[in-house]
């Protein structure tokens, strides 16, 4: 299995919602991204998880709240978004700690739209 | 921040013609990572060239790094419609993120 999975595909949500991205991959990999790409730009990292522990935090709005509950899932909860998150969030895992520079697998996405 | 820049922003070629695209970066790095993304979808890992290595081939890819002029290019041989997609390279320096270059926009036309 070399899948990364993500749920929702799409998700609308208004300013005042509260909803959770997720992310799932079975290749045993040890580090969990989360990135966020706007239209025609390249995606830019948000989070990483290294042996389940937070070890980047890009400076994100707290309004962005990760959760990684074991080796193989990771969350994103969303709470009082702005409209200019809308984007398309995207979870990657490499094999080794991100110290490791291996290549990422990414899931599909979440296309977000917040009214 | 984006580290690479991509060359060109947008490329139109027939089917059967070679494409190359080309990023510069800033800093130096462990790596550079060439990664393709179909409209909307996730990322697809395509080749990793480390900083000692000048040449690496991978089926119709072949990627060149050249240290000494922070630059790396990507061809691809003998297009296909299906190689359709936006091409991103990345670069991993020191802080072992992985920093998107800006992307090319490559349409092959049948």
């Amino acid at each position: 299995d070399t899948e990364v999975t993500q749920t929702p595909k799409h998700l609308v949500m208004g300013m005042t919602n509260k909803k959770s991205l997720k992310c799932e991959q079975h290749m045993g990999h040890r580090a969990m991204y989360w990135y966020k790409q706007k239209a025609k730009k390249p995606p830019e990292l948000m989070f990483v998880y290294s042996y389940e522990k937070l070890s980047i935090n890009e400076s994100v709005p707290s309004r962005f709240s990760p959760e990684c509950p074991n080796s193989s899932l990771l969350n994103l909860h969303l709470h009082a978004l702005q409209p200019e998150d809308s984007a398309l969030y995207l979870c990657a895992s490499s094999q080794g700690a991100i110290a490791t520079g291996s290549e990422q697998y990414f899931g599909p996405g979440t296309r977000l739209t917040v009214t | 921040s984006q580290q690479g820049e991509e060359d060109p922003q947008a490329l139109s070629i027939q089917e059967g013609e070679n494409a190359t695209m080309n990023c510069s970066y800033k800093t130096s790095i462990n790596n550079l990572q060439w990664y393709r993304q179909n409209s909307g979808r996730g990322l697809v890992h395509l080749i990793l060239i480390r900083s000692n290595e000048r040449e690496k081939h991978s089926g119709r890819l072949r990627v060149t790094l050249d240290t000494s002029k922070k630059s790396s290019s990507l061809l691809i041989t003998a297009s296909r419609a299906a190689d359709t997609a936006s091409y991103f390279c990345a670069t991993r320096g020191a802080t072992n993120k992985l920093i998107f270059g800006t992307g090319t926009l490559l349409a092959v036309q049948p």
